[in-house]
């Protein structure tokens, strides 16, 4: 099956810098790429997705780039605030039949 | 969003018994459910692909006889941990993906400890 890896497993930001996550995969067949937020105790939540036919999408702070030559996409969060700490995964599917999911990169944002 | 709703929210059992846990699309119909486990502070683990009217499709190294997944319609999706051990202590999140979108909505989970 698909293998998707995440980096950095924890990441510390001064309020106000930005965050980058970067998630590569491996199976090209791969067309569907969200981004989704945990909080302690919670569901993961959708925050932004991109799909393979589009490079990059952005959500007034947040944005994903994709590579698919590379098989690399990466999650950007600029103008950070605490409330932006949590737990991201990255996830790859294929035409929504199967999720897999990186490892997860724990964020802190310091006030 | 979309609403996926997972019962029980935690769960406590004696070590032998089986433990059932129902995941539901609370509106719109979903063909393909996903099982998930998570271990403390780790990511989520895809257990098993379930697709509604036939067997669910498990991931490598996932007991099929010890968690049994049945999907019997399109807004339910069940998952029974049969005759549970403590290891078998975890958080299990459900999905569901919408179709015409394929954008995945987890459940609440489920936090089962076997004793």
């Amino acid at each position: 099956g698909e293998n998707v890896e995440q980096h950095p497993s924890t990441l510390s930001v001064q309020e106000g810098d930005s965050a980058v996550i970067k998630c590569t995969y491996s199976d090209s067949a791969s067309n569907y790429f969200p981004w989704y937020k945990q909080e302690l105790g919670k569901r993961p939540q959708l925050i932004i997705d991109i799909r393979s036919n589009v490079g990059e999408k952005k959500d007034q702070r947040i944005a994903v780039t994709l590579n698919k030559t590379a098989k690399h996409f990466s999650l950007h969060i600029t103008e950070t605030q605490p409330e932006d700490s949590a737990v991201y995964f990255c996830a790859a599917s294929i035409a929504g039949n199967q999720f897999y999911f990186g490892t997860g990169t724990s964020l802190t944002v310091i006030p | 969003g979309a609403v996926v709703s997972q019962h029980p929210s935690r769960v406590i059992c004696k070590s032998g018994t089986s433990v059932k846990i129902e995941c539901r699309s609370l509106d719109f119909q979903a063909t393909t459910m996903f099982w998930y486990r998570q271990f403390p502070k780790q990511s989520l683990m895809l257990m098993a692909t379930s697709n509604e009217g036939s067997k669910a499709t498990y991931e490598q190294g996932v007991e099929k006889d010890k968690f049994l997944i049945n999907h019997a319609s399109l807004t339910l999706s069940t998952l029974t941990v049969t005759s549970a051990h403590p290891e078998d202590s975890s958080f299990y999140i459900c999905s569901a993906a919408r179709g015409y979108t394929g954008e995945l909505f987890f459940g609440e989970g489920s936090r089962l400890t076997v004793l």
